[in-house]
C-alpha cells in the first residue's frame, strides 16, 4: 500500500496571505488528522476529519480550517498567515483508534 | 499543550548500547503509541500498546506500560547509528476520535 502523501512538501509564503496544503491518506483510511509542530511548542493536534466531517478540534484560531473529500483526500487552509504559523505540518490517516500513519510533512515558512 | 513529559530529554550513547526513554501523561488512555522522527521529517510509527496491556515487543523495541502510574517506557536494544532521532510517545484517550496528544520527545543520538 502507498503511504500518506502531503503536498507540498515546502513552501515560502508572505504575511497575510492564505495557504492550501493536502494530504492524500493510506487507502482505505477514512480519519485524517493533521498536526503543526513547531520547536517551541511541539506536535500539536490541529484536527481531524472522518468520513467528511471534523470529529475533533484543536485550539487553534479560526484562520485555521479544513475539510475532507469523499475520498478521504484531506486538506487545510490557513488565511492571513503570519509569521508564527512557519512550521512542519503534519497529517495522518488511521483506523479510528489504532496507529496512525503520517506522511512526510509540509514545510511552510512564512516571511 | 502536551499531555506529558518524555525523560530525558536528551539521551547520547554508544553503539551497542541499550536506549530507555520514559514518558509520563496526565489522562486516563485507550492506548499509547511511540514514534521515531528523523531530522524534522514525518513521524514513524514504532509500537502501540494498549490501556489492558502490560508490556510489547517488536524486534530490538520492548514498550512498557503502568496505568497506575500513568507512565510507560521504551527500550531500544542493541542500539545502531541509524537509530539516531527523536522519539515521541503519544496518547489516544478513550473519547478522542483519532487525536494524539504528543510529549515532548527524546533526542537519542548513537554514536559508532
Amino acid at each position: 500500500k502507498a503511504g500518506v502523501t502531503q503536498t507540498p512538501r515546502y513552501l515560502i509564503k508572505t504575511r497575510g496571505q492564505q495557504v492550501t496544503l493536502s494530504c492524500s491518506p493510506i487507502s482505505g483510511h477514512r480519519s485524517v488528522s493533521w498536526y503543526q509542530q513547531t520547536p517551541g511548542q511541539g506536535l500539536q493536534f490541529l484536527f481531524e476529519y472522518f468520513s467528511e466531517t471534523q470529529r475533533n478540534k484543536g485550539n487553534f484560531p479560526g484562520r485555521f480550517s479544513g475539510r475532507q473529500f469523499s475520498n478521504s483526500r484531506s486538506e487545510m487552509n490557513v488565511s492571513t498567515l503570519e509569521l508564527g504559523d512557519s512550521a512542519l505540518y503534519l497529517c495522518a490517516s488511521s483506523w479510528t483508534g489504532s496507529a496512525q500513519y503520517f506522511g512526510p510533512g509540509t514545510r511552510l515558512t512564512v516571511t | 499543550s502536551q499531555q506529558g513529559e518524555e525523560d530525558p530529554q536528551a539521551l547520547s550513547i554508544q553503539e551497542g548500547e541499550n536506549a530507555t526513554m520514559n514518558c509520563s501523561y496526565k489522562t486516563s488512555i485507550n492506548n499509547l503509541q511511540w514514534y521515531r522522527q528523523n531530522s524534522g521529517r514525518g513521524l514513524v510509527h514504532l509500537i502501540l500498546i494498549r490501556s489492558n496491556e502490560r508490556e510489547k515487543h517488536s524486534g530490538r523495541l520492548r514498550v512498557t506500560l503502568d496505568t497506575s502510574k500513568k507512565s510507560s517506557s521504551l527500550l531500544i536494544t542493541a542500539s545502531r547509528a541509524a537509530d539516531t532521532a527523536s522519539y515521541f510517545c503519544a496518547t489516544l484517550q478513550e473519547t478522542s476520535g483519532s487525536r494524539l496528544t504528543f510529549g515532548e520527545g527524546t533526542q537519542l543520538t548513537v554514536n559508532p
